[in-house]
């Protein structure tokens, strides 16, 4: 069964301050990384995709990379509308279509 | 662009009533996912849908959840009888192939139950 485990729960940081989100994953075979950002009553919204250990993906102030077992999510410099929680969610060559087993999520806050 | 329409929003529905959640895909998109977010709790898969055909229905509950993509109109995702707990937002994502398609999700239609 694919399992995602995302670290921390809920993460503070002062406007500026640098941090990065883990993912770990265990995945029969990996067919994709995803990173989705989810803010209170909306639906997840789409980050990044990552196919292969080694690569990464940037978009503004975040960027995505990708090992064998696991993902990180950095954020630099991080402003107050950059609070949400950050979903990883993994697909696998075994499931169905574009099926995703999503992890639990970290709450990020941004304090000004 | 559109992108993926649910309604209601918000449904309150008394215990052994039915719950009916619609679910229009972004234009263009053929392929249709329920997932179920319970309190305190990640996404949950249910269910897989092409036009007219479930593909893939293993995180489904097999009594009183039954899921459908007509060939015209929204996907619907019927919950009968509901129980306290089915209180939960559903989200509903579609994509414009089968594989290597990030889904693209509607905002959710949150269902209460009392």
């Amino acid at each position: 069964e694919d399992q995602v485990t995302q670290s921390p729960e809920a993460l503070r940081l002062q406007e500026g301050e640098s941090s990065s989100l883990n993912c770990s994953y265990t995945v029969s075979g990996l067919r994709g990384l995803f990173w989705y950002r989810q803010d209170p009553g909306k639906g997840p919204e789409f980050l990044f995709t990552l196919y292969s250990a080694g690569e990464e993906k940037e978009k503004e102030r975040l960027k995505a990379t990708l090992t064998k077992k696991e993902s990180f999510l950095h954020i630099t410099a991080p402003k107050p509308e950059d609070s949400a929680t950050y979903l990883c969610a993994v697909q696998a060559w075994e499931t169905s279509g574009s099926r995703l087993t999503f992890g639990e999520g970290t709450q990020l806050t941004v304090n000004p | 662009n559109a992108g993926v329409m649910q309604n209601p929003r918000h449904l309150v529905r008394r215990r052994g009533q039915e719950a009916r959640l619609r679910c229009s895909p972004m234009k263009g998109h053929s392929h249709v996912y329920w997932y179920r977010q319970l309190p305190e709790e990640g996404l949950k898969f249910m269910v897989y849908l092409q036009k007219e055909n479930i593909i893939d229905e293993s995180g489904m509950p097999k009594e009183r959840f039954s899921a459908e993509f007509p060939k015209e109109g929204p996907s619907i995702l019927r919950i009968q009888q509901v129980v306290r707990g089915d209180s939960a937002a559903y989200f509903c994502a579609s994509t414009r192939r089968a594989y290597n398609s990030p889904l693209h999700f509607g905002n959710g239609t949150r269902l209460t139950v009392t």
